[in-house]
């Protein structure tokens, strides 16, 4: 059974980088076939996806985010990151970690997320 | 950037009855590639439905999907208790992969 678990500060100043990091157990994070993915949900909103790589270091991002986001992967701990930078309360929420199964092309991902952490709440506040 | 509206916004109904939840794109999903998920509160959703129709593994047979283009539905055959939650749908045919506002379905 895959479990990913996210990990990072829970409160982060204005205009830092937010930086949370997801382990996966249970299974290789190097499997191809799966796209490991970070999506955030504001307090009492719905989701919002922001991105996803691949264990060879491929990402692709939600274009809304792009110009913030990097994600990248480190195999030999079966872990992936994720860093947001100049953030504001805006970006406030409760950022998961994901799996999706299945395949990127042409710049889109085919995965829905059929494994999910449980999440952890980043506040940005000063 | 495909916009999902979901419809209606809460949706109460007693347990053993029959739900449906429409989720309708602002242009055609590519593929099919819509899912359903399930969200509790404090938990993170659970994938329900992927490709419109096909369930997710260990899914009961009472969830189904169907849809196409630029409608799609998830219906709950019949209501258990543990099905009181927040229902999301998701496109991933695009490069940007977003999901709808949610329907709460709540005990009446």
């Amino acid at each position: 059974q895959v479990q990913l678990q996210e990990s990072g500060p829970g409160l982060v100043k204005p205009s830092q980088t937010l930086s949370l990091t997801c382990t996966v157990s249970g299974g290789s994070i190097s499997s191809g076939g799966y796209y490991w993915s970070w999506i955030r949900q504001h307090p009492g909103k719905g989701l919002e996806w922001i991105g996803y790589i691949y264990y060879s270091g491929s990402t692709y991002y939600n274009p809304s985010l792009k110009s913030r986001v990097t994600i990248s992967v480190d195999t030999s701990k079966n872990q992936f990151s994720l860093k947001l930078s100049s953030v504001t309360a805006a970006d406030t929420a409760v950022y998961y970690c994901a799996r999706g199964e299945g395949y990127c092309s042409g710049g889109s991902c085919y995965a829905p997320f059929d494994y999910w952490g449980q999440g952890t709440l980043v506040t940005v506040s000063s | 950037e495909i916009v999902l509206t979901q419809s209606p916004g809460t949706l109460s109904l007693s347990p053993g009855e029959r739900a449906t939840l429409s989720c309708r794109a602002s242009q055609s999903v590519s593929s099919s590639y819509l899912a359903w998920y399930q969200q509790k509160p404090g938990q993170a959703p659970r994938l329900l439905i992927y490709g419109a129709s096909s369930r997710a593994t260990g899914i009961p047979d009472r969830f189904s999907g169907s849809g196409s283009g630029t409608d799609f539905t998830l219906t709950i055959s019949r209501l258990e208790p543990e099905d009181f939650a927040v229902y999301y749908c998701q496109q991933y045919g695009s490069s940007q992969g977003t999901f709808g506002q949610g329907t709460k379905v709540e005990i009446k």
